[in-house]
């Protein structure tokens, strides 16, 4: 059974830094993409930033671009999400997605329950 | 950036109902569509991939159809279990969600 267990959430000042992280199991987790999705209090779900199975490849929404960093440890099967410049309306909850084993075109098959950041003073 | 409408935002339904959601895309899109269930306090969960492929354990009265920029989900009898926000989601260029559509009892 896939599992994705995040931590690293916490209340922080605007324009500090916060690293989240994402344990995978249960799933050859180097094989696969994965992403960080959030979700801001009583809103929708929005794409943050993804990266490829080896790790090479990064990608980040407009929103978060210049201020966030994906990376990968494969050997320890862990995501993370570096962040900082922290805005409020980066206040959300940050989950860990796991991305479909298909050629080209990947969707979310699993997410990890999430990790709340708020930024506040 | 691709964006996607969905419709209604919200919808009051008895059970048993047949239910359609309707997620418009801003370009063509092809068949990179995906459908999450959410619940309250809840991660989402894949329900529909490919606009119309079953994801393995989900129920059989979800279904999905259309392709290019217009597509349905349809839950064929509403169940107490299916009470929840539902999110399309494109995966052709980058991944882009839909506002989300809440069910609600009628």
């Amino acid at each position: 059974e896939v599992q994705l267990l995040e931590s690293g959430g916490d209340v922080i000042q605007p324009g500090g830094s916060l690293r989240l992280s994402c344990a995978g199991s249960g799933f050859t987790f180097s094989r696969f993409s994965m992403s960080w999705v959030r979700q801001a209090p009583g809103k929708g779900l929005e794409w943050v930033s993804g990266v490829s199975a080896t790790g090479l490849s990064t990608y980040y929404s407009d929103s978060v671009k210049g201020r966030f960093t994906i990376s990968r440890d494969n050997s320890e099967n862990t995501l993370s999400l570096q962040m900082n410049n922290l805005r409020a309306e980066d206040t959300a909850i940050y989950y860990c997605a796991k991305m479909s084993d298909s050629a080209g075109y990947h969707y979310f098959d699993s997410w990890g329950q999430g990790t709340l950041v708020t930024v506040s003073s | 950036e691709i964006q996607m409408t969905q419709s209604p935002s919200t919808l009051s339904a008895y059970i048993g109902d047949r239910v359609n959601i309707t997620c418009r895309a801003s370009e063509n899109i092809n068949s990179w569509l995906a459908w999450y269930q959410q619940k309250v306090g809840k991660a989402p969960k894949l329900l529909i991939y490919k606009a119309s492929s079953l994801e393995s354990g989900a129920p059989s009265r979800f279904s999905g159809s259309g392709s290019g920029a217009e597509f349905t989900l349809t839950i064929s009898s509403l169940q107490p279990d299916d009470f929840a926000t539902y999110y399309c989601q494109q995966y052709h260029s980058i991944w882009t969600f839909g506002q989300g559509t809440r069910v609600e009892l009628k």
